[in-house]
């Protein structure tokens, strides 16, 4: 009964490939995010949806592309991969006051 | 934009001892600070929350408080254990239409039997 769950929880790809990662919650939240954490374990907000409509966009490259089908799913699309999109990718929700629920994250290793 | 500065950055403390981590935010309209702990390997979880209209709260060898004015908030661990090994968050909450959760960078603490 994983309440954030994404999947997968590593991926390990060449430069230049395409890749996905899946993110569902069954909180009942209105709000997901995805954050990533880099080497030195600073957590840095990419995007967050609200009721499937994108709310912040933190200058993230246009090679990533969040998509959300409905209120319970978020995923991330990234596109052409560089070696600096290695980190780890966490998917949140919250009910909007502010209290994040993540998930176990995806670590990314891109060679 | 909001900012958060988290001090210090590691923390070594005996078993036993306490450990206060610190943190500033920039933006006057945060009104949400939670605390999470990452263990190695892990995801973040909360471990304590205090809203702008409480200056101090306390949960069992855990405590945070809040200084508006001064846009201070900080974590107390009492009693410190092996366990509370990890890094720890602090984060600040901006509402009105935006919903962002800003973290500070992380203190990694080190308790030592």
């Amino acid at each position: 009964d994983t309440a954030v769950s994404q999947t997968p929880k590593y991926l390990v790809t060449q430069m230049g490939n395409d890749k996905s990662i899946k993110c569902e919650q069954n909180l009942g939240h209105d709000t997901m995010y995805w954050y990533k954490q880099d080497s030195k374990k600073f957590l840095k907000i990419m995007f967050s949806y609200n009721n499937k409509e994108l709310i912040i966009n933190e200058t993230v490259p246009n090679r990533f592309s969040p998509k959300s089908p409905d209120k319970a799913h978020l995923n991330l699309h990234i596109n052409s991969l560089e070696l600096g999109d290695s980190a780890v990718y966490f998917c949140a929700s919250s009910s909007g006051g502010g209290s994040l629920h993540f998930g176990n994250g995806t670590r990314l290793t891109v060679t | 934009g909001e900012n958060v500065e988290q001090h210090p950055s590691t923390l070594s403390v005996q078993e036993g001892d306490s450990a206060v981590i610190k943190c500033t935010y920039s933006d006057s309209a945060s009104n949400y600070f939670p605390w999470y702990k990452q263990e190695l390997g892990k995801r973040p979880q909360l471990i304590i929350d205090i809203r702008s209209n409480v200056g101090e709260k306390k949960d069992q060898r855990i405590a945070v408080t809040l200084n508006k004015t001064a846009k201070h908030f900080s974590l107390h661990i009492t009693e410190t254990q092996p366990e509370d090994s990890a890094v720890y968050f602090c984060a600040a909450f901006l509402s009105g239409g935006y919903n962002k959760l800003i973290f500070g960078a992380g203190t990694r603490l080190a308790v030592h039997p």
